[in-house]
């Protein structure tokens, strides 16, 4: 079975210090993992994606990812923060045998001026 | 090109009354989700269709909620009757095919608020 467990349910970051939000997942197939994105009463917009090409994954508005087998993470790191990165952050992990996505509980990234 | 369209936008009811959301896709996008967002909580997904067909709904409340996608296009999600439970945000998406690397676009989603 898959899923994903995100640490820290609130994350505060003063603007301009790097941004890391933790994403560790359980797969019995090697799996594919995503970051999305989801901003006060919008939909879910995707950040990045990890389907078994490069470990170290780059997506837009300057954040990256990177997959470590070894310790089954998926971490999200941005190196300057900026007001306009305030938002919720899920990681989510495909099913093997279709593309049911299986959503971690969120991660609420605040900006501090 | 045009986004995942969901209306309404909000929904306030009583439990046990009915209430219906509905979808469009991006077009061209085969593969069509709904999902339930509740408070606190990532979405989970509640039905999965592939054009008019049902590939996966087994986290779907069945005795209660039913989706269909009659033309293969746009989608409606209903909820008879209405439980307290059931507030959260109902969230579509969609794909241009299935398989574990096509990324799905979302929309707004309905925030449905039962009283």
């Amino acid at each position: 079975a898959q899923s994903v467990t995100q640490l820290g349910s609130h994350v505060s970051v003063s603007e301009g210090a790097l941004v890391l939000l933790r994403c560790n997942y359980s797969s019995s197939v090697p799996p594919y993992l995503f970051w999305y994105v989801q901003y006060p009463n919008q939909g879910l917009q995707l950040l990045l994606k990890y389907t078994s090409a490069a470990t170290l994954v780059k997506g837009i508005n300057g954040f990256e990812a990177e997959f470590k087998k070894s310790e089954t993470s998926f971490h999200l790191t941005k190196p300057s923060a900026h007001m306009s990165d305030a938002a919720e952050y899920f990681c989510a992990v495909s099913q093997t045998d279709g593309n049911q996505f299986y959503f971690g509980t969120g991660t609420s990234l605040t900006v501090i001026p | 090109e045009a986004g995942v369209a969901q209306s309404p936008r909000y929904k306030i009811i009583e439990k046990r009354q009915s209430v219906a959301f509905w979808c469009n896709p991006i077009s061209g996008h085969a593969t069509l989700y709904w999902y339930q967002q509740i408070l606190g909580q990532g979405p989970k997904l509640l039905i999965q269709f592939q054009n008019n067909g049902v590939v996966d709904d087994s986290q779907l409340p069945k005795d209660r909620f039913s989706a269909e996608r009659l033309k293969g296009v746009d989608s409606t999600l209903k909820i008879q009757p209405a439980k307290l439970e059931d507030s959260a945000v109902y969230l579509c998406a969609s794909a241009f095919a299935s398989g574990r690397s096509n990324e799905q676009f979302f929309g707004p989603g309905t925030r449905l608020t039962v009283l």
